[in-house]
């Protein structure tokens, strides 16, 4: 349960393309949804919370304009990279917070989608 | 913001030895602390988590250990076998629910048979 579906896993475009990202949440509504980047070698750096039917908090030094987020449903958040540049080249992957069973907290954490390669030529 | 530091970055240890990572946190409202295992290419798997109303935490051959008066968390990993090899992330939040992750750097841990 809990699981988190993105899509594509790979994708190649060329230099000032656009390429959108899509992230489900399959069996749970996640109400935010966290986008991430990570370059070879290096941690998860946040780039955005998302919040259905709210804009995105963008983390300082990202580019709102560039990094369109969209949250337009309890399951269903996507991130477009616009005009890509090879720098933007990176792995991108979302996650969300999912809770079950109420007050007793039977089962909760955080589940990420499986990672969208991103190479621009 | 929180920041994590994490150590050390690579650790080599000898098959069936334990492996030990430190993290370090700065926010001393952070309350939740995971720790994931990525394999190259793939999404971090959780491996074991802790929040701040508990100090230790043990699952098998893993177990974590939180001190919150000193702002720090450790993997302890024992027994470890070559499919422990990983980057193993430390992360920490500020609240336990809808709240951003803050990720420590990584440890590239090998394992030598």
């Amino acid at each position: 349960g809990a699981v988190v579906s993105q899509h594509p896993s790979w994708v190649i475009c060329k230099s000032g393309t656009s390429v959108k990202i899509e992230c489900r949440s399959l069996d749970f509504q996640a109400t935010t949804m966290f986008w991430y980047r990570q370059f070879p070698k290096q941690s998860l750096m946040l780039m955005a919370t998302s919040n259905e039917g709210s804009k995105a908090t963008y983390e300082q030094g990202v580019e709102k304009d560039k990094f369109l987020i969209n949250h337009a449903s309890l399951t269903l958040s996507t991130l477009t990279v616009t005009s890509a540049h090879p720098e933007d080249s990176s792995f991108y992957i979302c996650s969300a917070f999912f809770q079950r069973g109420g007050d007793h907290l039977k089962a909760y954490g955080y589940t990420f989608g499986s990672g969208t390669r991103l190479t621009v030529v | 913001g929180e920041n994590v530091e994490q150590h050390p970055s690579t650790l080599s240890v000898q098959e069936g030895d334990s492996a030990v990572i430190k993290c370090t946190y700065s926010d001393s409202a952070s309350n939740y602390f995971p720790w994931y295992k990525q394999e190259l290419g793939k999404r971090p798997q959780l491996i074991i988590d802790i929040r701040s109303n508990v100090g230790e935490k043990k699952d098998q051959r893993i177990a974590v250990t939180l001190n919150k008066t000193a702002k720090h968390f450790s993997l302890h990993i024992t027994e470890t076998q070559p499919e422990d090899s990983a980057v193993y992330f430390c992360a920490a939040s500020e609240y336990f629910g809808n709240e951003k992750l803050t990720f420590g750097t990584g440890t590239r841990l090998t394992i030598i048979p």
